[in-house]
């Protein structure tokens, strides 16, 4: 069964610095893989999402992630964070074929001014 | 705004009592998914339909149940409350019955008391 995991449950950052949310999973077949964000009392939005192809993606709100398939990572970046970037961001993951998303813990990311 | 909606934003009941939550996809999707996000549990599949069918089960009591009827909005069903389903209930919808991208609601906040 697959599973995922959020190596950090808190990352705080000060504005305008870079930021890295790392999400590694476990499966033993291929993979789709999501990024979602949830704002303060508001329902997850969709990041980004890896389904095949070029293993960079582009997200919205400047967000990106690379998916690396030897290290079973797919980890989450942005070049310079804005105070409204201030969310929890979840990590999932779905088997091909499969009928349902697996999260991770989430980390909540806080921007300091 | 994802365009799936949720009601009742919040729901508070006692143990023992049955509630049921209420979900309308985005217009043209004909899947629907039930996620359950606890503190202790994190985010959790429950249940998805596609167009009225039960399509897949993930983690869900059997105290819980849900349909999806002809105009395709769907219903999640809790019964024999206790204060251990007291969670945030996403509903999900996509426009495929094989998993691809989701649009969340802002979820109902249930409180078991």
């Amino acid at each position: 069964a697959q599973s995922v995991t959020q190596l950090d449950s808190q990352v705080p950052v000060f504005e305008e610095a870079p930021v890295e949310l790392r999400c590694n999973y476990s499966s033993s077949v291929s993979v789709y893989l999501f990024w979602y964000v949830q704002y303060p009392n508001q329902g997850l939005q969709l990041l980004l999402k890896y389904l095949s192809g070029s293993t960079l993606v582009k997200g919205i709100n400047g967000f990106e992630a690379e998916f690396n398939k030897s290290q079973t990572s797919f980890h989450l970046r942005k070049p310079s964070v804005h105070i409204s970037d201030t969310a929890e961001y979840f990590c999932a993951v779905s088997e091909f074929g499969a009928q349902k998303l697996v999260f991770g813990q989430g980390t909540r990311l806080t921007i300091n001014p | 705004d994802s365009g799936v909606t949720q009601t009742p934003k919040h729901l508070i009941t006692a143990t023992g009592q049955r509630v049921t939550l209420r979900c309308s996809p985005r217009s043209g999707d004909l899947s629907v998914y039930w996620y359950q996000q606890s503190l202790d549990q994190g985010l959790q599949f429950l249940i998805q339909y596609y167009n009225g069918e039960e399509r897949a089960k993930g983690n869900i009591l059997e105290r819980f149940s849900a349909q999806q009827f002809p105009d395709l909005h769907s219903e999640l069903n809790l019964s024999s409350l206790e204060l251990g389903d007291s969670a945030l209930y996403f509903c999900a919808s996509s426009p495929r019955v094989v998993l691809g991208e989701q649009y969340f609601g802002p979820g109902t906040r249930l409180t078991v008391t």
